[in-house]
């Protein structure tokens, strides 16, 4: 089947713009979570989303925000850009529910990068 | 906050060596993933270990989560240019949350 898809590939943007990026799970999963990856912090969870609802969040400000659609879809945004959110941005899909993280096996996509200048 | 450092940072060594990777916390987690991630590719996942103590090993390498469920090591044996990557553990935080912490990572370049 289908691998997770996120696009566009690759982004430029002016400081101070909005950006929007999608990500496509693998069919059947119902868990999208976010990444933010740079070579200073590495990978950084932004937040999850769950049957349209997020259920988890990380430690990002306000400007990054997300939805997730009825199937499954979902969108991150990120508004008023700065040059330090320049990154690889990761989506990761999962069946999982609620209760089983453990042995949950997150599936990658290739990511967004984005330069902001 | 739970954080996961890895050691090394970086590794370049030669094919047919071996070699190890640490990955520890001062924070239990539920349990651990190693994944690994080539140029321009999203991270793939090696393993899950959820037991302390636990060992797995995938051909040439070997998983092995800490007794305590703080810490993980990965052991190559016998590297090749194909191991070649960026080689992240991933902690798995169910209290109140559900969700995965990363490490800081180890890039490993094999020379041929």
């Amino acid at each position: 089947k289908a691998g997770v898809t996120q696009t566009p590939r690759y982004l430029i943007k002016t400081r101070g713009q909005q950006v929007t990026l999608s990500c496509s799970p693998i069919s059947g999963h119902r868990s999208v979570s976010w990444y933010q990856q740079t070579p200073g912090q590495g990978l950084q969870f932004l937040f999850e989303y769950f049957s349209e609802t997020q259920r988890n969040k990380g430690n990002f400000p306000g400007r990054f925000s997300g939805r997730q659609f009825s199937n499954s879809r979902s969108e991150m945004n990120v508004s008023t850009l700065e040059l330090g959110d320049s990154a690889l941005y990761l989506c990761a899909s999962s069946s999982v529910g609620r209760g089983d993280i453990m042995n949950t096996e997150a599936f990658f996509g290739q990511g967004t990068r984005l330069t902001v200048v | 906050t739970q954080l996961l450092e890895q050691s090394p940072q970086f590794l370049s060594i030669q094919e047919g060596e071996n070699l190890t990777v640490y990955c520890n916390s001062s924070s239990v987690f539920s349990s651990l993933q190693w994944y690994r991630q080539e140029p321009g590719e999203g991270p793939v996942l090696l393993v899950t270990v959820v037991t302390g103590g636990e060992v797995k090993k995938l051909k040439r390498l070997t998983f092995q989560f800490g007794d305590a469920r703080k810490d993980s090591s990965l052991h190559i044996t016998a590297a090749q240019p194909g191991d070649t990557g960026l080689y992240l553990c991933a902690g798995a935080v169910t209290s109140g949350t559900y969700k995965y912490i990363f490490g800081t990572g180890t890039r490993l370049k094999v020379l041929a």
